[in-house]
C-alpha cells in the first residue's frame, strides 16, 4: 500500500506570495491532518479534514487554509507569505475514527525569502 | 488547554543499555497519549498509544510506555537500546471531545543518541 505522499518536497517562495501544498493520503483513509514543524515552535496542529469537512482547527491566522476533495486528497494554502512561515509542513492521514494512529508523509520544506 | 512537556532535549545512552524518554502532560479530563519517532528527513512514525486499560502499553520496535495518572507522566522505555534507535522522539496528547478527531498537542521532542 502506498504511503502518504506530499508534493512538492521543497519549495522556495518570497514574502507576499502564496503557496499551495498537496497531500495524497493512504487509500481508504478519510482523515487528513496538517502540522507545521519549526525549530522554535516545534510541531503545531494546523487543521484536520474528514470527508471534505474541516473537523478541527488550530490557532493559526486566516492566511492558512485548507480543503479536502472527494477522493480525500487535501491541499493547504498559505497566502501573503511571511518569513516566519518557513517550516516543514507535515500531512498525516488516518481512517478517521479519531484518537488513532496517524500515518505521516515526509513533508514539504517551505522556505520564505 | 492541554500541554505536553519533554524535559530533556537530548538523551545519550550506550547501545545495549536501557533507554527512557520522559514525558509529562497537563489536560482537563482523561488524556489520550501517544509516542511518535522521527528519523532525519522523514515524517513521524507511530510507536504506541494509551487510550484506556492497562497502564503499561507495548508498541513498535520493542518500545513500551507506562501511564502514571498520579504523576501525569507517560515515559517511553526500551530495555536495550540500539544504534538505530537514534532519532527524535515526540510525546503527544489528545483530549476526548465530540469533535476531537485527531487533534494532537505535541511536546518539544527529545533527541536520542545511542552510541555503539
Amino acid at each position: 500500500k502506498a504511503g502518504v505522499t506530499q508534493t512538492p518536497r521543497y519549495l522556495i517562495k518570497t514574502r507576499g506570495q502564496q503557496v499551495t501544498l498537496s497531500c495524497s493520503p493512504i487509500s481508504g483513509h478519510r482523515s487528513v491532518s496538517w502540522y507545521q514543524q519549526t525549530p522554535g515552535q516545534g510541531l503545531q496542529f494546523l487543521f484536520e479534514y474528514f470527508s471534505e469537512t474541516q473537523r478541527n482547527k488550530g490557532n493559526f491566522p486566516g492566511r492558512f487554509s485548507g480543503r479536502q476533495f472527494s477522493n480525500s486528497r487535501s491541499e493547504m494554502n498559505v497566502s501573503t507569505l511571511e518569513l516566519g512561515d518557513s517550516a516543514l509542513y507535515l500531512c498525516a492521514s488516518s481512517v478517521g475514527t479519531g484518537l488513532e494512529k496517524l500515518f505521516f508523509g515526509s513533508g514539504t520544506q517551505l522556505s520564505v525569502l | 488547554a492541554q500541554s505536553v512537556a519533554q524535559p530533556e532535549d537530548q538523551v545519550n545512552v550506550a547501545e545495549g543499555n536501557p533507554l527512557t524518554v520522559k514525558c509529562t502532560y497537563s489536560v482537563s479530563g482523561n488524556p489520550y497519549l501517544f509516542w511518535y519517532v522521527q528519523y532525519p528527513n522523514r515524517g513521524l512514525q507511530f510507536l504506541l498509544k494509551y487510550i484506556t486499560g492497562d497502564n503499561l502499553v507495548k508498541g513498535s520496535y520493542g518500545f513500551e510506555a507506562e501511564f502514571n495518572k498520579s504523576q501525569t507522566s507517560f515515559h517511553l522505555k526500551k530495555p536495550s537500546a540500539l544504534v538505530s534507535d537514534s532519532a527524535l522522539y515526540f510525546c503527544a496528547v489528545s483530549v476526548p471531545a465530540r469533535t476531537a478527531g485527531n487533534k494532537l498537542t505535541f511536546g518539544g521532542g527529545t533527541r536520542v543518541l545511542v552510541k555503539p
